[in-house]
């Protein structure tokens, strides 16, 4: 079985603290993806990454930055937290077969991080 | 997304009847076509899945099903039960890499 795990369940932080979420996967996976879930908004994707110290923008980057140290490992950054950044939190990841492109195959989650920012 | 429209944003049904989800997507080059169920308090989970060299799949009491000319993909679910009660979640590759989701359908089954 697939296991994405998250570090925190819950977390509530200040405005302007700076704020790491992190991320494990154990199946080797090379696609790694950070998004955030709004109620009538759906999941927006923030930022994903194909291999190591690679990132790509998603749809809603701004205020946000990633990591990509270790394959197993994609931590999102919020550099000053706002209150605009409370949200479930989700990442993912998944393993492209090859000749795919990165997106044309299954996403596994972690179970969300909801953060509060107050 | 704005381009991965879905419809209805909540849908309630008598057990026992069908359910349809329906999705449209903007960009023409999209692939690849799967569903995920969110079920309260847990992960998206994928259900089901398309790629565009079908025009149908079937899983049990699920399917999708997809129209590459007109640019729309729909969930089948017959003979609901409670279980089913979630919300789903469409999904389409765009250009660029960027992997848009639709903004979900919350299923209620009424045993």
């Amino acid at each position: 079985d697939v296991k994405v795990t998250q570090s925190s369940r819950y977390l509530v932080k200040r405005t302007g603290e700076k704020v790491f979420l992190e991320c494990v996967q154990d199946m080797d996976h090379e696609n790694m993806f950070w998004y955030r879930q709004d109620p009538g908004l759906g999941l927006r994707l923030i930022y994903f990454s194909y291999d190591v110290k690679m990132k790509e923008k998603g749809d809603i980057p701004e205020g946000y930055s990633v990591s990509r140290e270790k394959k197993e490992r994609f931590s999102l950054i919020l550099e000053s937290a706002s209150t605009n950044q409370t949200s479930m939190y989700l990442c993912a990841s998944s393993f492209p077969p090859e000749g795919l492109s990165p997106m044309n195959t299954e996403a596994f989650f972690g179970q969300g991080t909801r953060l509060t920012v107050v | 997304g704005e381009n991965v429209e879905q419809h209805p944003s909540t849908l309630s049904v008598q057990e026992g009847d069908s359910a349809v989800i329906k999705c449209t997507y903007s960009d023409s080059a999209s692939n690849y076509f799967p569903w995920y169920k969110q079920e309260l308090g847990k992960r998206p989970q994928l259900i089901i899945d398309i790629r565009s060299n079908v025009g149908e799949k079937k899983d049990q009491r699920i399917a999708v099903t997809l129209n590459k000319t007109a640019k729309h993909f729909s969930l089948h679910i017959t003979e609901t039960q409670p279980e089913d009660s979630a919300v789903y979640f469409c999904a389409a590759p765009l250009a660029g890499n960027q992997f848009y989701f639709g903004t979900g359908t919350s299923l209620t089954v009424i045993p």
